[in-house]
């Protein structure tokens, strides 16, 4: 079985440019995160849908970050604009209902440096 | 969400058990306990779950006390490879919480 794939799994750009990465769940998996892991901290969760629709977003800074999953499988995220602040490791998980006892699994990730 | 503690840092000699705590104090009857771990530069990789029951799999065990407000992961034969960053995680309604987890260091 394929894991969750992300790409680019790393990505330079100076602030105030735009980054968009891209996410394909594990297939069946009707639930989708994305986290935001600063160096030296856990993942911290970002944005979480269920199919194609937002289930939780509170952590999302929405003037800078979007993120869509239209069709309910692939998954984008984006930052306009960047700020040093966004250098991180950006992971997407996937798992099969979204449920408190369902695993999530993750992708390799996504290391962002904003210069 | 019930938050866990766990120590930052432990090392343990290769072909030795690494036994790593989790304090989950305010945990609830029908939440579970998650473990990842996460190598330098990956994804968090799950290792196992349990909500009350000991549990064990080809990675490791896991000893869940029985007022469950604490549990053990154990590494039966650490590796060098086994060297990661370990989460111990009770999820709430949905969400994982991760702490800053313990970084195991398997020495040589």
């Amino acid at each position: 079985e394929a894991g969750v794939a992300q790409s680019p799994r790393y990505k330079i750009i100076e602030k105030r440019q735009s980054v968009a990465f891209w996410c394909n769940p594990i297939s069946g998996h009707a639930t989708l995160y994305w986290y935001q892991q600063i160096l030296g901290q856990g993942p911290k969760l970002l944005i979480q849908f269920q199919n194609n629709g937002v289930v939780d977003d509170s952590q999302l800074p929405k003037d800078r970050f979007s993120a869509e999953r239209l069709k309910g499988v692939d998954s984008t995220l984006k930052i306009q604009p960047a700020k040093l602040e966004d250098s991180a490791v950006y992971l997407c998980a996937s798992s099969f209902r979204g449920q408190s006892t369902d695993t999530q699994y993750f992708g390799p990730g996504t290391r962002l440096t904003v210069l | 969400d019930a938050k866990t503690t766990q120590p930052t840092s432990m090392d343990c000699a290769e072909g030795r058990a690494a036994n790593l705590p989790c304090n989950h104090s305010t945990i609830s009857g029908n939440e579970y306990v998650y473990w990842y771990r996460q190598i330098h530069s990956q994804g968090p990789q799950y290792i196992i779950h349990g909500l009350k029951n000991n549990e064990t799999n080809e990675m490791a065990s896991l000893i869940i006390t029985e007022d469950r407000k604490s549990s053990t992961l154990i590494l039966p034969h650490a590796t060098l490879r086994d060297t990661a960053v370990y989460y111990c995680i009770v999820p709430g309604t949905y969400k994982y919480i991760f702490g800053t987890g313990t970084r195991l260091k398997v020495l040589a």
